[in-house]
């Protein structure tokens, strides 16, 4: 089935570092949605985009649509302790039977670096 | 409500009964969605309600797993004869028709003894 493919599966960060992460598709989404999970809780939605080419901000982070449609980037800058957490990217499948229902990448993981 | 309300936040059942999860959607949204997260993993898509349309259970693993809306509003996962596979966290996410911004309730984590 269609997947969205997240890299890194894992990162360790050091406060104030600036972090980047991607996800990637073999088909063309119309929209790119980033959530972040915190142990024991649901995800919550961190930023949509709906344009090809869309740099959307929300704080500290920022999130690109990429010109392909096929992926989409998320960056962290000047990281600090509370970002820690899994961090997944989504968008809406049609065709083939879907209707719209939300797919997720596996996770990036953003853990303290020791 | 103000945010996607999900009961029980736990849930304990033996091996073999049948167990139900409810889930009630912020008030007004027409779009529903069950996920089921394994410890570590990522969202597996289970079961998507939009408005009157019938539902896309495309991700339903097996028959004993059924769900429905009521009312177009709160709705029930049931799992039927569980297995110890089954455990996990089941998620709950609704959003308004036409807008794939999904909110999250808390999960239920259920484990299956």
């Amino acid at each position: 089935g269609q997947q969205l493919n997240q890299s890194p599966q894992s990162m360790f960060i050091q406060e104030g570092e600036d972090v980047s992460m991607n996800c990637t598709s073999s088909s063309i989404f119309n929209t790119w949605l980033w959530y972040k999970q915190d142990p024991g809780e649901g995800p919550v939605l961190l930023i949509a985009l709906y344009k090809a080419g869309e740099l959307t901000s929300n704080g500290r982070l920022t999130a690109q649509f990429g010109i392909t449609r096929k992926d989409s980037f998320l960056n962290i800058s000047a990281s600090i302790p509370s970002d820690v957490g899994i961090y997944f990217c989504a968008g809406p499948l049609f065709g083939r039977g879907s209707q719209g229902n939300l797919i997720f990448g596996k996770g990036t993981k953003l853990s303290v670096k020791p | 409500g103000a945010g996607v309300s999900q009961s029980p936040s736990n849930k304990v059942t033996e091996k073999g009964k049948d167990v139900e999860l409810r889930c009630d959607p912020i008030s007004g949204h027409t779009a529903l969605y069950w996920y089921r997260q394994s410890l570590g993993q990522g969202l597996e898509f289970l079961i998507y309600f939009q408005g009157n349309s019938a539902p896309d259970k495309s991700g339903l693993p097996s028959d004993r797993f059924s769900a429905e809306r009521t009312g177009g509003s709160v709705s029930t996962l049931t799992i039927q004869r569980t297995q110890q596979e089954d455990s996990a966290v089941y998620l709950c996410a609704s959003s308004w028709a036409g807008n794939t911004e999904a909110f999250f309730g808390q999960g239920t984590r259920l484990t299956v003894v």
